[in-house]
């Protein structure tokens, strides 16, 4: 059972560039999220979704987008991508609206 | 304008001491969560209270929820190096999907 997986580990783009950040999980939940992380800080919620086809925005969702084709996968997509963007990426998977199961982030840098 | 407002920021502690950590907002939250978290992980739950006034104990670690639901607290009794880490309260607000963390306390406990 891996839980939720997150590729990749580390990333480092040049302003502009655009790239995807996968992230799976394989305990069949239908809720999952998308936070960011910044140095000191605690998680804001970029987008989420309730089940395959259906996302909302979060707290901060300007700069990405996502996609929930499968109750398994929820890929985050940032084009153009700013300083500002820099941080640690966690996805979450969860059966219901409590306890949350994290990956263990994608922590980016852009250039 | 965080909506979950953690306090202390940081707290560096000798083995042995207790220590509190609080968790407060203007907002009532229908449940809070506890995560702690470690350098270069994701955040793992520890502990939700979701009724006014309830005190859920985990080992050393007591958690309360106050009774109007808008603060928590956090003790640790007799802290040991391994409670080292970061920990974040979080809760869900608009809708049970939209989860807000606080910015964390960070705890290091001295040998």
């Amino acid at each position: 059972n891996a839980g939720v997986t997150q590729t990749p580990k580390f990333r480092i783009l040049k302003i502009g560039q655009s790239m995807t950040l996968q992230c799976a999980q394989d305990m069949n939940h239908n809720y999952m999220y998308w936070y960011r992380q910044d140095p000191g800080m605690g998680l804001k919620l970029i987008y989420y979704s309730v089940g395959a086809g259906i996302t909302d925005k979060g707290e901060v969702p300007n700069g990405y987008n996502v996609s929930r084709s499968t109750t398994e996968d929820f890929p985050l997509r940032l084009e153009l991508a700013a300083p500002s963007q820099t941080s640690v990426y966690f996805c979450a998977s969860s059966p219901g609206s409590d306890t949350q199961y994290f990956g263990p982030g994608t922590r980016l840098t852009v250039l | 304008t965080q909506l979950l407002e953690q306090s202390p920021q940081f707290l560096s502690i000798q083995e042995g001491e207790n220590l509190t950590v609080y968790c407060n907002s203007s907002s009532v939250f229908s449940s809070l969560q506890w995560y702690r978290q470690e350098p270069g992980e994701g955040p793992v739950l520890l502990v939700t209270v979701v009724t006014g006034g309830e005190v859920k104990k985990l080992k050393r670690l007591t958690f309360q929820f106050g009774d109007a639901r808008k603060d928590s607290s956090l003790h640790i009794t007799a802290a040991q190096p391994g409670d080292t880490g970061l920990y974040l309260c979080a809760g869900p607000k608009y809708n049970f999907n939209k989860f807000y963390f606080g910015s964390g306390t960070k705890l290091n406990v001295k040998p």
